[in-house]
């Protein structure tokens, strides 16, 4: 069946360092990929997502590039806020549009 | 206006009891979900439906029941609470457009905030 798989948390960073994290996935056909983040207390909100292969997903300075050759998704920004720690899911829905399926997540915290 | 709204937020109760958690969307999508957070934040699905018709019934055990009035509307009522039911409850909707099923494909889901349960 469908599965994702994200780089295994917790990630700790200093504020304005790089962030990257990994997420393969396994599906048939062409699958639509997500990022959701989940704040604090909060439930997920959609981050950023791409439909087909190739396209990139960017919002709020994250990025992220459907690779098909490597069935990866994975999730980038130049410099973290300490605003930006939160829980971070990646997600993939199968071209039945059925469910979305989601990685384990992945805490990030960012510190001052 | 809050596009999905859930209650109660927090919910504590004895094992044995009987609740029901209520979810709303004014969205106008057509699929609502339900989906349980443990405690290591892994999210799984336990119901799908679309219009009132139920389309995804996962492994969950009988004393979960849900219940769509309406397509706005998608409740989950849970019998003889055990410890471990204990989690987070996360009520979800998608649009069905451009076409059926392609809702979710094209445009994920919006999630409502959660009814974090706890069972004593």
């Amino acid at each position: 069946g469908d599965s994702v798989t994200q780089m295994e948390g917790p990630v700790t960073l200093s504020e304005e360092a790089f962030l990257t994290i990994n997420c393969t996935y396994t599906a048939t056909g062409y699958p639509s990929l997500f990022w959701y983040v989940q704040y604090p207390g909060e439930g997920l909100q959609l981050l950023l997502k791409a439909t087909k292969a190739d396209d990139k997903g960017s919002n709020k300075g994250f990025e992220a590039t459907y690779r098909k050759e490597t069935t990866s998704f994975h999730l980038e920004k130049g410099s973290v806020q300490v605003s930006d720690s939160a829980v971070y899911f990646c997600a993939l829905c199968p071209t039945s549009g059925s469910r979305l399926t989601f990685g384990e997540g992945t805490q990030l915290t960012v510190n001052p | 206006d809050t596009a999905v709204s859930q209650t109660p937020k927090y919910l504590v109760t004895q094992m044995g009891n009987d609740k029901s958690i209520k979810c709303e969307q004014n969205l106008g999508h057509d699929t609502m979900y339900w989906y349980k957070q443990d405690s290591k934040k892994f999210l799984k699905i336990m119901f799908s439906y679309n219009n009132k018709e139920l389309i995804i019934n996962e492994t969950v055990p009988n004393r979960f029941s849900p219940k769509s009035p309406d397509k706005a509307h998608l409740n989950l009522h849970i019998n003889s609470l055990e410890l471990g039911d204990s989690a987070v409850y996360f009520c979800a909707s998608s649009p069905q457009v451009p076409g059926p099923w392609t809702g979710a494909l094209n445009y994920g889901y919006t999630f409502g905030s959660g009814t974090r349960l706890t069972v004593v």
